[in-house]
């Protein structure tokens, strides 16, 4: 089993629509999660860190079930330049650290 | 001001040459990291320093070298460079503090062909 997993892709959605992603992670020592955005041929950056009680950033929402191990990432009225990849990533502390990416959602938001 | 930058941004060679990628960043992070990132998008990580000390070294062939001159550098050489080595390869760093570490700031890539 990966560490990370995302929902596979792609996503088709149209303009206006609500759109969810997961990611489970499988190690107890996951510490700090987040979600990323990756345009094509560009460096991922951050989008939002997740916290345990959840947070928002205007139409972006991140939520975390530690007990089930599990992240999601809702965008409300999805504009065209949403389109991207979506990773999540889970960092851990083991003794060492380590940073743990997704294999990444896509994304394409349509007129 | 870029904050987290990569030379070169393309390098095209042939197999067997070595090569070098630099990174340096303007955040004042403690921790600096590479990336590789394959054909599939897959993004993993190959080497961690932080203050300059190596903390992470994942199953990387060992033609691949890692140096950190200072916490605001971490360069990447690569010896004998075979086609499996074309990738992007990414450099970010981040803050780390006690045992929380924070997000982490991407370079722009280097893309790397080897012919």
């Amino acid at each position: 089993r990966k560490e990370v997993e995302q929902d596979p892709g792609p996503f088709n959605v149209p303009e206006g629509a609500t759109v969810a992603f997961n990611c489970t992670y499988s190690n107890s020592a996951s510490q700090s999660f987040f979600w990323y955005r990756q345009d094509c041929r560009k460096e991922p950056k951050l989008l939002m860190s997740v916290y345990s009680s959840g947070n928002e950033d205007g139409r972006f929402t991140a939520q975390l079930n530690r007990a089930s191990q599990y992240i999601s990432l809702l965008i409300r009225d999805s504009k065209l330049s949403d389109s991207a990849t979506y990773l999540c990533v889970v960092n851990l502390n083991t003794g060492g650290f380590k940073t743990i990416f997704g294999a990444g959602t896509r994304l394409f938001v349509k007129a | 001001d870029t904050a987290v930058s990569q030379t070169p941004k393309y390098l095209v060679t042939q197999m067997g040459n070595d090569k070098s990628i630099k990174c340096e960043q303007n955040l004042g992070h403690d921790t600096m990291y590479w990336y590789k990132q394959d054909s599939k998008k897959f993004l993993k990580i190959m080497f961690s320093y932080n203050n300059k000390e190596l903390i992470i070294n994942e199953t990387v062939p060992n033609r691949f070298s890692p140096k950190s001159p200072d916490k605001a550098h971490l360069n990447l050489h690569i010896n004998s460079l075979e086609l499996g080595d074309s990738a992007v390869y990414f450099c970010a760093s981040s803050r780390r503090s006690g045992t929380a570490t924070y997000e982490q700031y991407f370079g722009p890539g280097t893309r790397l062909t080897v012919t």
